[in-house]
């Protein structure tokens, strides 16, 4: 079944380097997302590319979508403690009348001090 | 402008007793998703409710229920619990399409 699949499954930087994690997909979507979860608690909506954009930025965030590779990736840039978490990617897709979010695994993100 | 809140923050059960978990969306939402987070798995789809009406369903048992009031509040209910359901339950809210945003989550232990 098509689902969004996070690479790597863990990373671990040091405080102020840049964080790189990658999505991939098998089917035609509408839009990516990335969402952030600390600690087993909820999820925050980080950002969301359609699939006629290329690239967004928010913040110290950078999401870029190549759709003929079917991958995204999420860039952290000058990573801080804080920054540590699980991220997650989202991929709608359209399922018959209705969209469907198919989730990913997550990359855990740890940025030590 | 208050978030997605659910309700308990925890909840322990033992196998064979049934389990309501309860959400409130952002107000003005219409379209609310329960998830399932089980240790070591990603984010499963569970149920989709919007306007009332259940929209889609995740590959789950019958068991697994719910409904969408009036208010657009929603209830998750799992009959005969068993000890795989043990897991983060997650609510979340839209108004159409796109961003979801989530609620902090119910965990549900069964003994």
């Amino acid at each position: 079944s098509q689902q969004g699949e996070e690479d790597p499954q863990a990373l671990s930087i040091q405080e102020g380097e840049n964080a790189t994690m990658n999505c991939s997909y098998k089917t035609s979507i509408n839009n990516l997302q990335w969402y952030r979860q600390n600690s087993g608690r909820g999820l925050v909506h980080l950002i969301l590319i359609r699939s006629n954009e290329r690239e967004k930025h928010s913040g110290r965030l950078r999401v870029t979508l190549d759709t003929s590779k079917k991958s995204s990736s999420l860039l952290i840039t000058a990573s801080r403690a804080a920054d540590t978490a699980s991220y997650f990617c989202a991929t709608e897709i359209n399922a018959g009348n209705n969209r469907k979010l198919i989730w990913g695994l997550g990359t855990s993100l740890a940025v030590n001090p | 402008e208050a978030g997605v809140t659910q309700s308990p923050t925890h909840l322990i059960k033992t196998r064979g007793q049934q389990a309501t978990l309860r959400c409130s969306p952002i107000s003005g939402h219409t379209s609310v998703y329960w998830y399932q987070q089980a240790l070591g798995l990603g984010l499963q789809f569970l149920l989709w409710y919007d306007e009332g009406e259940e929209r889609n369903r995740g590959n789950f048992p019958p068991r697994f229920s719910g409904r969408q009031f009036p208010n657009y509040s929603s209830e998750l209910n799992v009959n005969a619990l068993e000890l795989e359901d043990s897991a983060l339950y997650l609510c979340a809210s839209s108004l159409g399409a796109d961003t979801q945003y989530f609620g902090p989550g119910t965990r549900l232990t069964v003994l």
